[in-house]
């Protein structure tokens, strides 16, 4: 079993909708979540980073962390064709750990 | 702020030969570099973790001989692909993590490498 699971998707959606991007995890010691966005054959790009449990809001996006059951999402309101992209969950059980990444879910903004 | 820099961007070698790929942080100082690899439609493969001054921990399964890194200072990073074969060609990623408010990883934008 992968420490962090992430269906790999595509996942399509209209423009405007509201996305829903989440992960499982099995190490109970993970403490820092983090969401990064990837255009293809580009670098990844940090998009939310959480500590612990509770929710953390950014502009359209927003990161949930339930440590009570191990699941981590992310949320994007008004989804924009732009958004369209590979997003990487990671965990790691604290700041100066390697992050254990997801294997990525393919996102696909529909005009 | 938080800028990870890599270079090249693109680089094609012919088999035998070895290759260097930069990567430095532009606007911090990274007391942690991270060497990740991407193959097409699949996540990151993290290969090594290296502190300043400090020799690199290769991840299970990766060749230290192979994949030689060095991160001699705190804003520069290296890996040299040695004697580089087609089943090498891939897409290389450098992550990069500081102090204080750079205490995550920010990514470079990537190297792809392709060995004839």
């Amino acid at each position: 079993q992968k420490e962090v699971e992430q269906d790999p998707g595509p996942l399509s959606v209209p423009e405007g909708a509201i996305v829903s991007l989440n992960c499982t995890y099995s190490n109970s010691a993970f403490q820092y979540f983090m969401w990064y966005r990837q255009y293809s054959r580009k670098g990844p790009e940090l998009l939310m980073y959480t500590y612990s449990s509770g929710n953390k809001e950014d502009g359209r996006f927003t990161a949930q962390v339930d440590k009570s059951s191990k699941y981590i999402s992310l949320f994007i309101r008004d989804s924009q064709p732009s958004d369209s992209a590979t997003y990487l969950c990671a965990a790691s059980p604290g700041s100066s750990y390697k992050l254990i990444f997801g294997s990525g879910t393919r996102l696909l903004v529909r005009p | 702020g938080a800028v990870v820099s890599q270079h090249p961007s693109r680089v094609i070698c012919k088999s035998g030969t070895s290759v260097k790929i930069e990567c430095r942080s532009l606007d911090f100082q990274a007391t942690t570099m991270f060497w990740y690899r991407q193959f097409p439609k699949q996540s990151l493969m993290l290969m090594a973790t290296s502190n300043e001054g400090s020799k690199a921990t290769y991840e299970q399964g990766v060749e230290k001989d192979k994949f030689l890194i060095n991160h001699a200072s705190l804003t520069l990073s290296t890996l040299t692909v040695t004697s580089a074969h087609p089943e090498d060609s891939s897409f290389y990623i450098c992550s990069a993590r500081g102090r204080g408010s750079y205490n995550e990883q920010f990514f470079g934008p990537g190297t792809r490498l392709t060995v004839l």
